[in-house]
């Protein structure tokens, strides 16, 4: 149980483009998602949270007209990614928390790679 | 406000031979740790956790972790390390009414060598 994906795994975008990123947790209600990004060799960087319903809650420094994070149902958050030029290319995680999961515990999507040239 | 650090961001060691992570938090407040796995190109697996109770957490794979509260630490130890071990590891935390949201350390490579 408690399996998240995302879609694309990986994708090659031209810059000035756009692209969306969906993130589903397949055998669960997730209230709440989170998105992050990952830099090779560093650590997860959390970018946003997203609660069913309503906007989402972006951390200092991220653009949110760039990053535009919809959490439409309690099974699917998309992040979609503006513009996208090529300093965006990076490892994109979700990870999503239900209320009737073991507490304080996120489950993590495979991620998506994202190359913008 | 909570940080995570590891302290070692890359630990080798030889097949069969004892492996400890590092995990040191800081915060002013109760908190709740967690260790993760990443394999390369693939999101992150739950291994341990420590919400309360026995300060000593059994995972998978003949990982534990023990949770010092007097050193702020949450080290993960295994006494003999595989190659599958091979892998990113990282330790996280979070604490009551944050809503799951987790601080992660820099992540730690185990590098198993035969």
């Amino acid at each position: 149980g408690a399996v998240v994906s995302q879609h694309p795994s990986r994708v090659i975008c031209k810059s000035g483009t756009s692209v969306k990123i969906e993130c589903r947790s397949l055998d669960f209600q997730a209230t709440t998602m989170f998105w992050y990004r990952q830099f090779p060799k560093q650590s997860l960087m959390l970018m946003a949270t997203s609660n069913e319903g309503s906007k989402a809650t972006y951390e200092q420094g991220v653009e949110k007209d760039k990053f535009l994070i919809n959490h439409a149902s309690l099974t699917l958050s998309t992040l979609t990614v503006t513009s996208a030029h090529p300093e965006d290319s990076s490892f994109y995680i979700c990870s999503a928390t239900t209320p009737s999961g073991f507490a304080y515990e996120q489950y993590f999507g495979p991620g998506t790679r994202l190359t913008v040239t | 406000a909570q940080s995570v650090t590891q302290l070692d961001s890359q630990v080798p060691v030889f097949e069969e031979a004892p492996v400890e992570l590092r995990c040191n938090y800081s915060s002013s407040v109760s908190v709740y740790l967690f260790w993760y796995v990443q394999y390369p190109n693939q999101g992150l697996q739950l291994l341990l956790k420590y919400l309360s109770g026995s300060t000593l957490v059994k995972g998978i794979n003949g990982f534990e972790a023990e949770f010092k509260k007097s050193e702020t630490s949450f080290h993960r130890t295994k006494p003999s390390a595989h190659m599958s071990d091979a892998a990113e590891y990282f330790c996280a935390v979070t604490f009551p009414n944050a809503g799951n949201m987790l601080t992660f350390g820099g992540g730690t490579r185990l590098m198993v060598k035969p």
